[in-house]
């Protein structure tokens, strides 16, 4: 089936460092997120973006953090700087489409913050 | 807000097990349901998806019923396998004509299945 593609899998920084984790999307999709999830616990959702612009952030999304996707390349999640509570795995996903289009997931980074 | 919840954080079975995992939804409008396995060093990929009330979802011996009477989409299989070992999350997505929606989860429910 379609594939996320995340890189790296796993990141190890110094807290206040800053971060960029990667994300190579779907070819033909259009709509992109951002999910938290801490030691294989519920995902939480960050962040959707859609035509350069972000639609929609949770309370997680912090000043800190930011995406883009410059030219079509990879969707990026920056944190600068990084916290201590920041240290999770981050998955990407996109979709098609809007509603009850399927999104599908990259395998995640895990970033460890130390 | 939406949400979703899933009340067995873990659940143990033998091979050939009947399986039932609990899920409960909250929303203003009629949602898309969706159930996501995530297998270990994975991301979630969808298992199965209703978007219709009262239908079912069925895939690979899985089966949820859209139930909007108890806002329910209970997560069954007839007998499991030591391969359906994951951890499986409930979702749905709150479709607004005009927004952008997104994803919501529940908190998930970590199978074990043994020999």
């Amino acid at each position: 089936g379609p594939k996320v593609l995340q890189i790296p899998s796993h990141q190890i920084i110094d807290m206040g460092q800053m971060v960029t984790l990667n994300c190579d999307p779907v070819s033909n999709h259009l709509y992109f997120y951002w999910y938290k999830q801490i030691l294989g616990q519920q995902m939480e959702f960050l962040v959707n973006f859609y035509n350069g612009k972000v639609m929609e952030k949770s309370k997680l999304f912090k000043d800190q953090f930011s995406v883009e996707r410059p030219d079509g390349s990879y969707f990026t999640l920056k944190i600068q700087p990084t916290a201590l509570e920041d240290s999770a795995v981050y998955f990407c996903a996109s979709s098609p489409g809007l509603g009850g289009n399927t999104l599908y997931f990259g395998a995640g980074t895990r970033l460890s913050v130390l | 807000g939406d949400s979703v919840t899933q009340k067995q954080g873990q659940v143990t079975l033998s091979e050939d097990d009947f399986l039932f995992i609990n899920c409960t939804y909250s929303t203003t409008t009629y949602p898309t349901l969706f159930w996501y396995v995530q297998y270990p060093g994975q991301g979630p990929q969808l298992l199965l998806k209703v978007t219709t009330a009262n239908n079912k979802g069925i895939s690979r011996g899985f089966e949820a019923t859209y139930d909007k009477g108890t806002t329910s989409f209970h997560l069954q299989k007839a007998s499991v396998q030591e391969s359906d070992s994951a951890v499986y999350f409930c979702a749905l997505v709150h479709i607004a004509s005009s927004s952008f929606s997104k994803l919501v989860f529940g908190q998930g429910t970590s199978l074990s299945v043994v020999p």
